[in-house]
């Protein structure tokens, strides 16, 4: 398995309070996403990353922010949560190399509830 | 606008039967495509990936085909097993967008009956 860890893997918060989950990688990948699984919508991309303080927006990002301050980890924040953030967070990396497709790894995951 | 779509939700095969899952595409600019197997309280798991320069790659049990002019792949499962009962993944992406993004199907369940 890829080295990739996510914290906390399983939180409840009430609404509009800031919440951070943390991924943190031993891979040295370049590439690093943010995605959360809801039924019926697959995985979707919340924000990803391509390198140290570079990010830029996923398909849902309304809500999320993220920072990345070194290669290894890379920080998703809910500024004030909602009930409809309430779901299955997958952090993943990657890497360019050559033949490669730029594969995505995935950690376990952080289940988020929101009352 | 889903670009990715996996159109059967479920899917139950009998032990040793094949097992195809389907994946359609809407954006005829994706050219690698990736397929992920999840369990349950785990994150996916990378399986099988294609590119569009290929209409097929096998490894062991696991064949996929891609058929550009359809802008649809299935993955093939032979002979299918009781552990590869797991909701599966199809991923595309356009690798000339320089985003190295991958856009995911709604997922399929499978179920292999013993």
């Amino acid at each position: 398995d890829a080295g990739i860890t996510q914290s906390p893997r399983h939180k409840v918060t009430e609404t509009g309070t800031p919440v951070t989950l943390r991924c943190h990688q031993t891979e040295n990948h370049r590439y690093m996403y943010w995605y959360r699984q809801d039924p019926g919508h697959g995985l979707r991309l919340i924000h990803y990353s391509y390198g140290v303080k570079d990010t830029d927006k996923g398909e849902v990002s309304d809500g999320y922010s993220v920072s990345r301050s070194k290669t290894e980890d890379f920080l998703l924040t809910l500024e004030s949560a909602t009930s409809s953030q309430t779901s299955v967070y997958f952090c993943a990396i990657s890497d360019l190399k050559a033949g490669s497709y730029n594969e995505q790894f995935f950690g376990p995951g952080t289940r988020l509830t929101v009352l | 606008d889903q670009q990715v779509k996996q159109n059967s939700p479920s899917l139950s095969v009998q032990e040793g039967r094949i097992s195809i899952l389907n994946c359609d595409y809407t954006n005829s600019m994706f050219d690698y495509f990736l397929w992920y197997k999840k369990y349950p309280a785990e994150g996916p798991t990378f399986l099988i990936s294609i590119s569009s320069i290929k209409d097929k790659n096998e490894d062991g049990r696991f064949t996929v085909f891609l058929n550009k002019s359809a802008k649809h792949l299935s993955l093939h499962i032979v002979p299918s097993q009781p552990g590869d009962s797991a909701v599966y993944f199809c991923a595309a992406s356009d690798s000339g967008s320089g985003t190295y993004k991958y856009i995911f199907g709604t997922g399929t369940r499978l179920k292999v009956l013993a």
